[in-house]
């Protein structure tokens, strides 16, 4: 069964905080690994890839751990405009059919 | 920046109603694909195109649902007769490649309500 699981939150943070979200999934054949953010009532947008050694974009650092099937998400300096539903997606197979977590809900508060 | 429309933003419908949620991916994209999204649940696959023809599905898309690029810009979505449970958010994408490293693009989403 292929499924990605993850905390719904919601998460509650001051502006300028640091926040981090994890994500579990449970088929080991995966192939590759997405954080999605989608706004209330909007379509989802790639936010980040997730590589084997990790990679950074400005404030956003993602990390894969493939032994232990777990990928997680750090935002640095949280903005108002960071609140949002975070979404963790894993791609199993070659193609493009992506698997959807169920979201972690950030909220940054001035 | 490039991007998919989708086309209504919303639907209503009445049950055992046939609609049909229209899609122009990016213009340079290959790939094309419909996920589903039910009011607070997950977002789900439901079908990928490639070459004027479906290269997966998931079990969500059965014979009530069809596809079909009917010209060199439009991607459709079908569902013939509709159901209760058809309501939820469309979301059409697209992508340059089908490799799972070719990011997807998704449009805003039609939301079908069915009455």
């Amino acid at each position: 069964r292929k499924e990605v699981e993850q905390d719904p939150g919601p998460f509650n943070v001051p502006e300028g905080a640091t926040v981090a979200f994890n994500c579990t999934y449970s088929n080991s054949a995966s192939q590759s690994f997405f954080w999605y953010r989608q706004d209330c009532r909007k379509e989802p947008k790639l936010l980040m890839s997730v590589y084997s050694s990790g990679n950074e974009d400005g404030r956003f650092t993602a990390q894969l751990n493939r032994a232990s099937q777990y990928i997680s998400l750090l935002i640095r300096d949280s903005k108002l405009s960071d609140s949002a539903t975070y979404l963790c997606v894993v791609n199993y197979n070659a193609g493009n059919m992506l698997t959807f977590g169920g979201g972690t809900r950030l909220m940054v508060k001035p | 920046e490039p991007e998919v429309t989708q086309t209504p933003s919303h639907q209503v419908t009445q049950m055992g109603q046939e609609v049909i949620l229209r899609c122009v991916p990016i213009s340079n994209h290959l790939y094309f694909y419909w996920y589903r999204q039910i009011l607070g649940q997950k977002v789900e696959f439901l079908v990928s195109f490639y070459n004027n023809e479906i290269s997966e599905k998931s079990e969500i898309f059965d014979d009530q649902f069809s596809v079909e690029r009917p010209d060199g810009s439009n991607f459709t979505l079908k569902i013939r007769s509709t159901k209760l449970e058809d309501s939820a958010m469309y979301f059409c994408a697209s992508s340059q490649q089908g490799g799972h490293n070719s990011p997807l693009h998704f449009g805003n989403g039609t939301r079908l309500t069915v009455t």
